[in-house]
């Protein structure tokens, strides 16, 4: 079973672009994780969200940051007219349904922006 | 705010020497705690789920305790390794799912020197 798949793995983007980070999940995971770890910090949580569904956005910035996880294909999360403030390593994590008490989040090895 | 505090920040060990450092959280409103083992360049990889105080969790020469009542959870490693160098985060979720957002302290970086 692969594990979480990020990609790119790197992303360099100027001043007023677009950038789009996607998570492929585990297989059999219909729960997707982003977190962020800005330049000397921890990870700090994101967003939440299930197959098609965002189920916690409380750590997302109000403005410019988007997630989805659509019925096909991978989870993407979208920011919008970059600025340096977002450079950061973006992480996904995921997680079964239905695992009991002790929910595991697996990671992917993450995406680098600049 | 939930506020996840880890101690010390780093530590540097020689090879066979045993050590623990500690996760420190507000015990109102705790439901699970994790540890995660995050090597440089890869992806954070799980250690631990512990959700009952006074859990005991072991894995090789690792081990972690959990108290809900005080807020605190001890990694322990018995004989370090070099390999064993890594950061340690430790994480919590709060609330009744067992579901949702996990909060990270900034990481105990171990050093092991052969």
């Amino acid at each position: 079973n692969a594990g979480v798949m990020q990609n790119p793995r790197h992303l360099v983007r100027r001043r007023g672009q677009e950038a789009r980070l996607r998570c492929s999940p585990m297989k059999g995971h219909s729960h997707v994780y982003w977190y962020r770890q800005l330049p000397e910090e921890g990870l700090k949580f994101m967003v939440y969200l299930q197959k098609e569904n965002i189920i916690d956005e409380s750590g997302m910035p109000k403005e410019r940051f988007s997630a989805e996880f659509p019925k096909e294909g991978p989870s993407i999360l979208r920011i919008q007219q970059v600025v340096r403030g977002d450079s950061a390593a973006y992480f996904c994590a995921s997680s079964p349904p239905n695992q009991g008490e002790g929910e595991t989040q697996y990671f992917g090895p993450g995406t680098r922006l600049l | 705010i939930l506020n996840v505090e880890q101690s010390p920040q780093s530590l540097h060990v020689q090879e066979g020497d045993s050590t623990n450092f500690t996760c420190s959280f507000p015990s109102s409103n705790f439901y699970a705690l994790h540890w995660y083992r995050w090597e440089t360049a890869k992806s954070p990889k799980a250690l631990f789920v512990m959700t009952l105080n006074g859990d005991e969790k072991k894995k090789g020469r690792i081990s972690a305790t959990l108290n809900t009542k005080e807020g605190y959870s001890y990694l322990y490693i018995k004989g370090s390794q070099p390999e064993d160098s890594a950061t340690y985060l430790c994480a919590v979720r709060e609330g009744s799912s067992n579901t949702g957002k996990l909060i990270f302290g900034q990481g105990t970086t171990l050093q092991v020197k052969p």
